[in-house]
């Protein structure tokens, strides 16, 4: 299977800047994923995207947090004014259909200062 | 939110050890549980998914079970090597998400 790939794979940004992290997936997966990892805790979901639609997300996706599936292959979350506490390691996944196996991207680290 | 919670969180263990680690979740809603094994800097990659009670599976030293009732699977490398030093998460997949156990780290010395 290809590998699904992160963009940036780091990036440090000011508190209160917009951030867009990208993922490309493979274009014919209907479900697609946000997770993050803070340091030390664990994994948490953050959105799923269905059909071209957020399917759920999470109480962590609030109004500073969107997705966008802009030309049917790129897979973006934006965060309009960032906070120190999104300082986390974000992951992108995507599966063919839900519950099967799923693919991760490598992680984009997001550290704000 | 679910709790899958994932024992023990690190492993120190010698080459050639065999080893196992427990993955406990809510077995109420249970659709699938996920192994997947995560280097550094790398994306994690999937080694099972499980759907049946009971279900074993295998890949090389590497094989899990599954117990849906009770709501646990375990994680087996048989003979460790230094390649196989990674963290390795659990998912339970319920209500169209995965929710991750926190993973346990394991390092094998040559």
């Amino acid at each position: 299977e290809p590998e699904v790939t992160q963009t940036p794979s780091h990036q440090v940004t000011q508190m209160g800047q917009e951030v867009i992290l990208r993922c490309v997936p493979i274009s014919n997966h209907l479900y697609f994923y946000w997770y993050r990892q803070i340091l030390g805790q664990k994994v948490e979901f953050l959105v799923s995207f269905y059909n071209n639609e957020i399917s759920e997300k999470s109480e962590i996706f609030d109004d500073q947090f969107s997705v966008e599936r802009p030309d049917g292959s790129n897979f973006t979350l934006k965060i309009r004014s960032t906070k120190l506490e999104d300082s986390a390691m974000y992951f992108c996944a995507r599966t063919s259909t839900g519950g099967t196996e799923a693919f991760f991207g490598q992680g984009t680290r997001l550290t704000v200062v | 939110i679910l709790n899958v919670e994932q024992s023990p969180q690190s492993l120190h263990v010698q080459e050639g050890d065999s080893t196992n680690f427990t993955c406990s979740f809510p077995s109420s809603n249970f659709y699938a549980l996920h192994w997947y094994r995560w280097e550094t800097a790398k994306s994690p990659e999937a080694l099972f998914v499980m759907t049946l009670n009971g279900d074993e599976k295998k890949k090389g030293r590497i094989s899990a079970t599954l117990n849906t009732k009770e709501g646990y699977s375990y994680l087996y490398i048989k003979g460790s090597q230094p390649e196989d030093s990674a963290t390795y998460l659990c998912a339970s997949f319920n209500f169209n998400k995965f929710y991750f156990g926190s993973g346990t780290k394991l390092n094998v010395k040559p």
